[in-house]
């Protein structure tokens, strides 16, 4: 597709309980980001590929958080035993490699 | 360490007046400098980047900013606003080479019609 593209847009989950954020990156983009925003904040970083490898991921605040982008395109950033304080929009980027990035819609959680 | 400041939470400016949006940044070299702006339920924009040269960038809506080295700042400037413009505006700063930005807490701005 023409930009980055994240699924779902929203997510309800119950305190406790895993969830799975997707992003598509732009064809090509060798690097791909996840940043947190919580509610007015400006992102923050939470990790950092390029292609599959994830070179960066001191920004993830718990080991519950993991990301991965096993064939260098897509990524998934999965949340375990979901809690309060991660209730957040999660943006997506990519960048052709570390130049300008490009950010998708994002995904908002909130956790009940 | 690298930081970026907005010192404005809040703008209200009447459409067809000026904006100026505020921004300060901390890093030690000539780092790389980005305006984006967010629609409420939307990601972010890029409107300008800053990497070198010209120390005064155009970029996208009409919008400009001015680096200004001896004041660490980014300044990001519209002559004359829209009420389409009533959004939020996030500074951000990359160190040259690297992969990570930050960026600041935004600043809401809002038109009167």
């Amino acid at each position: 597709g023409a930009g980055v593209s994240q699924s779902p847009r929203y997510k309800v989950a119950k305190r406790g309980q895993d969830v799975a954020l997707r992003c598509d990156p732009i064809s090509g983009h060798v690097s791909l980001f996840w940043y947190q925003q919580a509610l007015g904040q400006g992102p923050e970083f939470l990790t950092y590929f390029q292609n599959e490898a994830q070179l960066d991921k001191s920004g993830l605040p718990s080991d519950r958080f993991f990301a991965e982008r096993p064939e260098g395109s897509v990524s998934t950033l999965k949340i375990q035993r979901t809690q309060q304080e991660d209730s957040a929009v999660y943006l997506c980027a990519s960048s052709l490699y570390t130049g300008t990035q490009y950010f998708g819609p994002g995904t908002r959680l909130t956790v009940l | 360490a690298q930081s970026v400041t907005q010192p404005d939470i809040h703008i209200t400016v009447s459409e067809g007046a000026s904006l100026e949006l505020r921004c300060n940044y901390s890093y030690g070299a000539t780092p790389y400098l980005f305006w984006y702006v967010q629609s409420p339920g939307q990601g972010l924009q890029l409107l300008l980047k800053y990497f070198s040269g010209d120390t005064l960038v155009q970029g996208i809506k009409g919008f400009e900013a001015e680096f200004k080295r001896s004041q660490s700042s980014f300044n990001l400037r519209k002559p004359s606003v829209h009420w389409s413009d009533a959004a939020e505006y996030f500074c951000a700063v990359g160190a040259s080479g690297t992969y990570k930005y930050i960026f600041g807490t935004g600043t809401r701005l809002k038109v009167l019609a």
